[in-house]
């Protein structure tokens, strides 16, 4: 069966620091890979999505990045955090299509003080 | 553009009571359409799915949900509400061509024994 890995749970981080989020995904091929962000009464905002590998689609313009190294490995990154970067961001997968379930990993709590 | 609407930001219910959860969507084609559920601080999980067919669909715990096109209306449905069910309940539609699914804000429930 397939698993997703998300770290890690917690993070606090200063302002200006830089940051990385790793996801990992298990018993599939190709899957087509997401980050979300989950701020306090605003939903879910979709980041990134990539289909393949080194292939990415920004939602929101800002200052993080994605990146996509292996087939099942997705990395959320910033350079420099911002205050307003502080949320739960959620990693998911699913087979692709938009009739595919997205299949989502327990989160990581980021808070930029 | 694709949108999702989930008018009630939170709603209270007694244990053992009737529960519906409003979502309205706009879309330009028969849309595919989802209900997670969040338990607090965890990822989402997969209540239901809508992709053609019987307008009435069964999801996992007791959910159902029900497509009127006619409303564009994707409500969430529960007979009698479990204290367990107290979590946030999110309605996703699937976007053809793109691979993606945009969520409403969501609504969070709350049980009272």
């Amino acid at each position: 069966s397939q698993t997703i890995h998300q770290w890690p749970a917690t993070l606090v981080q200063p302002v200006g620091s830089p940051l990385s989020l790793e996801c990992t995904v298990e018993g599939t091929s190709n899957p087509n890979l997401y980050w979300y962000r989950q701020a306090a009464g605003r939903g879910l905002q979709l980041l990134f999505y990539s289909v393949g590998i080194g292939q990415i689609s920004s939602e929101v313009p800002q200052n993080l990045s994605a990146s996509r190294p292996q087939d099942r490995q997705f990395i959320l990154s910033s350079k420099k955090l911002l205050l307003s970067d502080s949320g739960f961001y959620l990693c998911a997968w699913s087979l692709g299509g938009a009739d595919s379930p997205l299949h989502f990993g327990n989160g990581t709590r980021l808070t930029v003080t | 553009a694709q949108s999702v609407t989930q008018p009630d930001i939170h709603i209270t219910v007694s244990e053992g009571a009737s529960l519906e959860l409003r979502c309205n969507y706009s879309y330009g084609a028969t849309p595919y359409l989802f209900w997670y559920v969040q338990s607090p601080g965890q990822g989402l999980q997969l209540l239901l799915k809508y992709f053609s067919g019987d307008t009435l669909v069964q999801g996992i715990k007791g959910f159902e949900a029900e497509f009127k096109r006619s409303q564009s209306s994707f409500n969430l449905r529960k007979p009698s509400v479990h204290w367990s069910d107290a979590a946030e309940y999110f309605c996703a539609v699937g976007v053809r061509l793109a691979d993606k699914l945009i969520f409403g804000t969501g609504t969070r429930l709350q049980v009272f024994p």
